[in-house]
């Protein structure tokens, strides 16, 4: 079956510009999560949704990010005013639950980068 | 806060070598421990998972037990194939927070050479 799908894969945008990531999940997970591989932080946990709703926005680094989740299924991770340093790899993952022993399925990634 | 930390790479192999990663982590309560593997040009893929101690997670010829005594959950295998480079990522869910948030160690990464 269909795995986690990511677009772009890949994004260029000018320091300043406002830019939307999309994922679509694997049909029927309820829960969907955004992390970022960066070359200095590492992969970083940004947002955790169950549904539509986000209980837990704690990773998101400052108030340009925001993310939505609509119908259970697409999400989409916009960053205003881009800067350089939110320059990195956008991964998404879904999985059926939540809960610590699920297993989180993860899209190939958005490359993103800030001139 | 949680906290996983693993070996420093690059580690490089000869072609059927042992290879062990070392992965140690700091959390609350139970966590479940996860191996992430991540090959050129490709996605992040679970490699294997223990959800409680003692527990063994096994694939492809790779193994970890999860070592509540040493906080630890070392990967090992016993014969590694040049199709085993790649970057490989421990990782921790249950711990602060949201229950089922990942929370990743640096990377290794290895490579094998014939």
């Amino acid at each position: 079956g269909a795995g986690v799908s990511q677009s772009p894969s890949n994004k260029v945008t000018e320091k300043g510009k406002d830019v939307e990531l999309r994922c679509d999940p694997i049909s029927g997970h309820t829960a969907l999560y955004w992390y970022r591989q960066s070359l200095g932080q590492g992969l970083e946990f940004l947002i955790y949704f169950q549904g539509n709703s986000a209980p837990d926005k704690s990773g998101l680094p400052s108030d340009r990010f925001s993310a939505e989740r609509t119908g259970g299924s697409v999400s989409t991770l916009t960053i205003q005013r881009t800067q350089q340093e939110d320059s990195a790899v956008y991964l998404c993952a879904s999985s059926f639950f939540r809960g610590k022993q699920e297993t989180q399925y993860f899209g190939p990634g958005t490359r993103l980068l800030v001139l | 806060g949680d906290s996983v930390t693993q070996m420093e790479g690059p580690v490089t192999l000869s072609e059927e070598a042992f290879l062990t990663i070392n992965c140690t982590y700091t959390a609350t309560g139970y966590p479940s421990l996860f191996w992430y593997v991540q090959y050129p040009g490709e996605g992040l893929q679970l490699l294997l998972k223990a959800t409680k101690a003692d527990d063994k997670g096994s694939n492809k010829g790779f193994e970890a037990t999860y070592r509540k005594e040493t906080t630890s959950f070392h990967l090992e295998k016993g014969s590694v194939q040049v199709s085993d480079s790649a970057v490989y990522f421990c990782a921790l869910s249950g711990g602060t927070g949201t229950a089922s948030k990942l929370t990743f160690g640096t990377g290794t990464r290895l490579q094998v050479t014939l």
